[in-house]
């Protein structure tokens, strides 16, 4: 049974670029939540994803955008990227609660 | 005031001994609360939920949830090496589709 699947490991972008982050879910889970963490800091919630809606947000700019397909995997997208996004991107399935997190993705902006 | 608070530790136990971890939440709403471990390099791993007082064992380890006092912990009995890493407390707000993490806990288990 695979679980949350991300893509890419890591990636390298430039200020202003755009970026795309992607999520495949572990099968049977309905739920997509994006996480940012910063090193040493603990995951800030970016937004959630249910039947293809933006269920709910956190503290983030619009430059932080998503999208979850019929199939449940889910996009991320980051616009007008700033050095302070270089982080640790989460993506979290879940059925009812309790997450499983996926091995992230690794974004640096230089 | 932060919404999830912890001690960020270190916190360094010799092996054998009951490490306890600590956790203040600040919404008196919130309703499940749940306990991440994070090794270095790896992302969180669900390791206990509780959502009503008192105790629940899993293994060695124990949750412990007091609602009127807004607090949760997490004992490791007999600790081990292994069980070093950063444990994340996690709550989840009203509504129920919102969890907010700490910053986390550092534990060392000293062979």
């Amino acid at each position: 049974d695979a679980g949350v699947t991300q893509s890419p490991t890591h990636l390298i972008k430039t200020r202003g670029q755009q970026v795309t982050l992607r999520c495949s879910p572990k099968s049977g889970h309905d739920t997509v939540s994006w996480y940012q963490q910063a090193l040493g800091q603990g995951p800030q919630f970016i937004f959630q994803y249910y039947e293809e809606e933006e269920r709910q947000r956190g503290n983030f700019p619009d430059r932080f955008s998503g999208h979850q397909f019929p199939n449940y995997s889910s996009e991320l997208n980051v616009n007008a990227l700033l050095l302070g996004d270089s982080a640790l991107y989460l993506c979290a399935s879940s059925l009812f609660e309790g997450y499983t997190f996926g091995s992230g993705t690794r974004l640096t902006v230089v | 005031q932060k919404e999830v608070e912890q001690n960020s530790g270190p916190l360094s136990v010799p092996e054998g001994a009951i490490a306890s971890l600590n956790c203040t939440y600040s919404d008196r709403g919130s309703q499940s609360f749940f306990w991440y471990r994070q090794y270095s390099g790896k992302s969180p791993e669900l390791i206990m939920s509780i959502y009503s007082n008192g105790d629940k064992e899993d293994g060695r380890f124990t949750a412990q949830l007091n609602k009127a006092s807004q607090y949760v912990s997490l004992l490791i009995r007999d600790s081990q090496p292994s069980d070093s890493a950063t444990y994340l407390c996690a709550v989840t707000r009203p509504g129920g589709f919102k969890t907010i993490f700490g910053a986390g806990t550092r534990l060392f288990v000293k062979a």
